[in-house]
């Protein structure tokens, strides 16, 4: 089974608005880490945000947050406000703290935003 | 800037050569992870080091080999190179083992295999 499932290939959003990037997950590890990174065409990996399995509240990194649902091992990326440079594929990833020190990455998303 | 390096930044090499990539951790950090980005196989984990021991192996072939140096900077070496291998690949570092803060991407060697 995929550690970490991305169903939306391709995603647009007209600037200014907020876009919800999905993503699940699967694991048995109690405690865990999951993670969005952004990739511009340039190529490098950006770190954005990061939500631990036992943190209460969702995290929140400026325009950022992830929704995060434990219980249907859901951790969505929401970007508000979406700006031309938002245009990038997202991943998300997790690890696993007590199985292995390894990233398990999505397939990624293309966001295009639309001016 | 990552604080994470790698070099080069792009490579073009035949088949059958051998290459080196290179990556310099972020200061202070001491675990290393290299990954490989290519279209058909997405982001795979190829190998972690920490303080110049091998600590997690993934899906990386026997052509390739790794290892981190005392002073830190870590080489994955690609050998008998094929098509297939032409990919990005990332070099990641972090302060500690099993760390989930501060883990940091380079900005990745671009290997082409013509």
């Amino acid at each position: 089974a995929q550690k970490i499932t991305q169903t939306q290939p391709g995603m647009f959003v007209q600037e200014k608005e907020a876009v919800t990037l999905d993503c699940t997950y699967d694991t048995s590890d109690p405690s865990y880490g999951l993670f969005w990174y952004k990739q511009p065409s340039s190529g490098e990996m950006i770190f954005l945000i990061y939500q631990g399995s036992y943190d209460q509240q969702n995290a929140t990194e400026g325009r950022y947050s992830l929704n995060f649902q434990k219980a249907r091992k859901s951790a969505n990326l929401v970007i508000s406000a979406s700006q031309l440079g938002d245009s990038a594929m997202y991943f998300c990833a997790m690890r696993e703290t007590n199985t292995g020190n390894q990233f398990y990455f999505g397939t990624g998303t293309s966001l295009t935003v639309i001016p | 800037d990552s604080g994470v390096t790698q070099t080069p930044k792009h490579l073009i090499t035949a088949t059958g050569q051998r290459v080196t990539l290179r990556c310099s951790p972020r200061s202070g950090d001491l675990s290393v992870y290299w990954y490989q980005q290519s279209l058909d196989q997405g982001l795979q984990f190829l190998i972690q080091y920490y303080n110049g021991e091998e600590r997690a192996k993934g899906n990386i072939l026997e052509r390739f080999s790794a290892q981190q140096f005392p002073d830190l900077h870590s080489e994955l070496n690609l050998s008998s190179l094929e098509l297939g291998d032409s990919a990005l690949y990332f070099c990641a570092s972090s302060p500690r083992l099993g760390s989930n803060y501060g883990y940091t991407f380079g900005s990745g060697t671009r290997l082409t295999v013509v």
